[in-house]
């Protein structure tokens, strides 16, 4: 059965520290990773990760995967209180999958003033 | 720019009634997928659309059918509804299917069944 899991479930910090959230998946037929924040409303999209060793970056935001490993990272340097939210990874593929995604649990982030 | 459109936003239904949301994809998306997201979960895959045929299957029940129309908007219709299903439901939409797609959200709808 294909298997998305985050860590760390959640996680509190404070204004300028940098956070990194962590994804592990096991899906056959891997196609793709993305990286969704949500904020009680629709996911967002921030990434859409398919190769290994590629850094995307988007402002403060950056992610990264390593499909060896079977994990991708993503972090937010000098968090700010608008970067609270739940962060879900996501894995496209699994069997003859045309393009569900898996989603893992979510990390929440807390970033206090 | 546009995004994708869902309605109603929200949604009371009584134990065995029948509810039908709607989903609007981005302009020239092609490909409309269904999620169902419970209290306190990850969003669960129901069902995909690629042109109007029916490209995915997920852990959708049979008490629920889809389909997908010549303009691209999507039904999801919900018959003999339980308390169960309360959760609140997402479209996204891609242009093409698969997964080297990015694949990009609506508001969802909120159904509460009472």
């Amino acid at each position: 059965e294909d298997k998305v899991v985050q860590s760390p479930l959640s996680l509190v910090v404070h204004e300028g520290d940098t956070v990194t959230l962590n994804c592990s998946y096991e899906v056959t037929n891997f196609r793709s990773l993305l990286w969704y924040k949500q904020e009680k409303k629709a996911p967002t999209f921030l990434f859409m990760l398919t190769s290994s060793g590629i850094e995307k970056k988007s402002g403060r935001l950056s992610s990264i995967l390593d499909k060896k490993e079977l994990f991708s990272i993503l972090n937010i340097t000098a968090t700010q209180t608008g970067d609270s939210a739940v962060y879900l990874c996501a894995v496209g593929g699994g069997g003859t999958s045309y393009g569900k995604l898996t989603f893992g649990q979510g990390t929440i982030l807390t970033v206090h003033p | 720019a546009a995004g994708v459109i869902q309605s109603p936003r929200h949604l009371i239904k009584e134990k065995r009634e029948t509810a039908t949301l709607k989903c609007y994809p981005i302009p020239r998306h092609d490909t409309v997928y269904w999620y169902q997201q419970g209290p306190g979960q990850d969003p669960q895959f129901l069902i995909s659309f690629y042109e109007k045929m029916q490209s995915d299957k997920g852990s959708i029940p049979d008490r629920f059918s889809a389909q997908q129309f010549s303009d691209y908007h999507s039904e999801l219709n919900m018959s003999s509804l339980e308390l169960g299903d309360s959760a609140l439901y997402f479209c996204a939409s891609s242009l093409g299917q698969g997964n080297s797609y990015e694949q990009y959200f609506g508001p969802g709808t909120r159904l509460t069944v009472t």
